[in-house]
């Protein structure tokens, strides 16, 4: 069955320090995966997804078959930043969340 | 609407009485999900929507849950018996196309069920 597994339930780190909020899954295919991003007291939304290779608000996420790995970075984070991350993982007709990182950005 | 809608917003009853709750999708996805989203737990998939069909119910945590849709746009999410575990926040979502489709889902702000 498809995992996705967030290990860290809550991450805290200074501003401008760098972040990486951990995704791990379980899935031997070719899975697309995702990173939604809820800040307070807003919906939750689309952060980034693997396939288009972006950088949004300064986070990237490479995909690392080898590692079963979806890691989200920024090299400096920032205060706005605090939000609950979710890991997202689709393959064949299955999507599946992780538990979540709540990211707090300390000034 | 130009998201998806969510009604009531907050919902408290006592032990035992039903409940539903309700999505509105955005106009023209095909594809609507339900979640659950309790303190301290991540998003716990519920059911989801192809038009007006469910095919997959394996998430629905017992048989006083239940959801329907009809002509394939709002949703009913239905507690019967409501106990205090049920307590949580529900989540809708909806997607342009496909079943659990690699598009993006778009979530409504919820409906913050507490049970007394």
């Amino acid at each position: 069955a498809q995992r996705v597994t967030q290990p860290e339930k809550l991450l805290s780190v200074f501003k401008g320090a760098p972040v990486e909020l951990k995704c791990n899954y379980s899935y031997s295919g070719s899975p697309e995966l995702f990173w939604y991003v809820q800040y307070s007291r807003q919906r939750l939304q689309l952060l980034l997804r693997h396939i288009s290779r972006e950088s949004i608000k300064g986070f990237t996420a490479d995909l690392n078959k080898g590692e079963t790995s979806f890691h989200l970075k920024k090299p400096f984070a920032q205060e706005e930043d605090s939000a609950m991350y979710y890991c997202a993982l689709y393959n064949n007709n299955d999507m599946r969340f992780g538990a979540g990182t709540r990211l707090t950005v300390k000034p | 609407g130009a998201g998806v809608s969510q009604s009531p917003s907050n919902k408290v009853t006592e032990k035992g009485k039903d409940v539903e709750l309700r999505c509105d999708p955005i106009s023209g996805h095909t594809a609507l999900y339900w979640y659950r989203q309790s303190l301290g737990q991540g998003l716990e998939f519920l059911i989801y929507f192809q038009g007006n069909s469910a095919p997959d119910k394996s998430g629905l945590p017992s048989d006083r849950f239940s959801a329907e849709r009809t002509g394939g746009s709002v949703s009913t999410l239905t507690i019967q018996r409501t106990q205090q575990e049920d307590s949580a926040v529900y989540l809708c979502a909806s997607s342009l196309s496909g079943v659990y489709s690699n598009q993006p889902q778009h979530f409504g702000d919820g409906t913050r069920l507490s049970i007394l």
